[in-house]
């Protein structure tokens, strides 16, 4: 099984910030696949980005994936305040699994 | 429109068997080119993946789970099912079922709490 193990558990920005979370697999994810989900509190995660780089409809471009093989990541140019909430990274190459996950919280 | 939509008991007692059912609106579970996923959470867990069945009635599950879980498919009714014996309070969670295509799991449903208690 792929272990993603994400960084930081909990990062305190300010509006108009830049988020920066990492996701760091056990194993190469091939394919591309990777994607990350957005969630907030009582609701279902959000796809944001799937196939490391590529934005799912909807997904406001300041939204940006990056990455290869086994260190990824998902950049926030300017937090907005919609944004603060927990970010989730997900492989699809090797049966599926989620990283636990980086709350993104405000200062 | 694609809408997805958990239904089931919201209380299960230990050792018994909890089933939930999806019901897809806005596509078909008969296309080929997705998966019907079912996922859950807890704060203990996170988000955990538990397995996925394709039309043809083919599965996938996690390996922690796969002595204790059945993934079906009703082509008919446009519903897939959940089934999960042996439940204890580890079992406890959020059930979420989704759709998983090209574009990973791009439609989820809103989620069924789920809990195991005497």
């Amino acid at each position: 099984e792929i272990v993603l193990t994400q960084s930081p558990g909990t990062l305190s920005l300010s509006p108009g910030e830049r988020a920066t979370l990492s996701c760091r697999a056990s194993q190469n994810v091939g394919n591309g696949a990777l994607a990350w989900f957005q969630q907030k509190p009582g609701q279902a995660p959000r796809l944001l980005i799937y196939g490391e780089t590529a934005r799912a409809s909807g997904t406001p471009d300041r939204f940006s994936g990056s990455g290869f093989g086994t260190d990824f990541t998902l950049t926030i140019s300017r937090l907005e305040p919609e944004d603060f909430a927990v970010y989730y990274c997900h492989q699809y190459s090797t049966s599926r699994t989620f990283g636990q996950g980086t709350k993104v919280e405000i200062k | 429109q694609v809408q997805l939509q958990e239904s089931g008991p919201g209380l299960v007692k230990p050792s018994e068997t909890l089933f939930l059912t999806c019901s897809v609106s806005g596509t078909s579970v008969s296309t080929g080119a997705h998966y019907w996923s079912w996922i859950r959470q807890s704060p203990e867990r996170g988000l955990e993946w538990i397995g996925h069945v394709f039309f043809t009635g083919s599965t996938e599950y996690s390996p922690s789970l796969k002595s204790r879980v059945t993934i079906s498919v009703d082509r008919s009714k446009d519903q897939f099912s959940l089934r999960l014996t042996s439940v204890t309070a580890a079992d406890s969670a959020v059930y979420f079922c989704a759709r998983d295509g090209g574009y990973s799991l791009e439609y989820w449903g809103q989620g069924r709490p789920v809990t195991v208690s005497s």
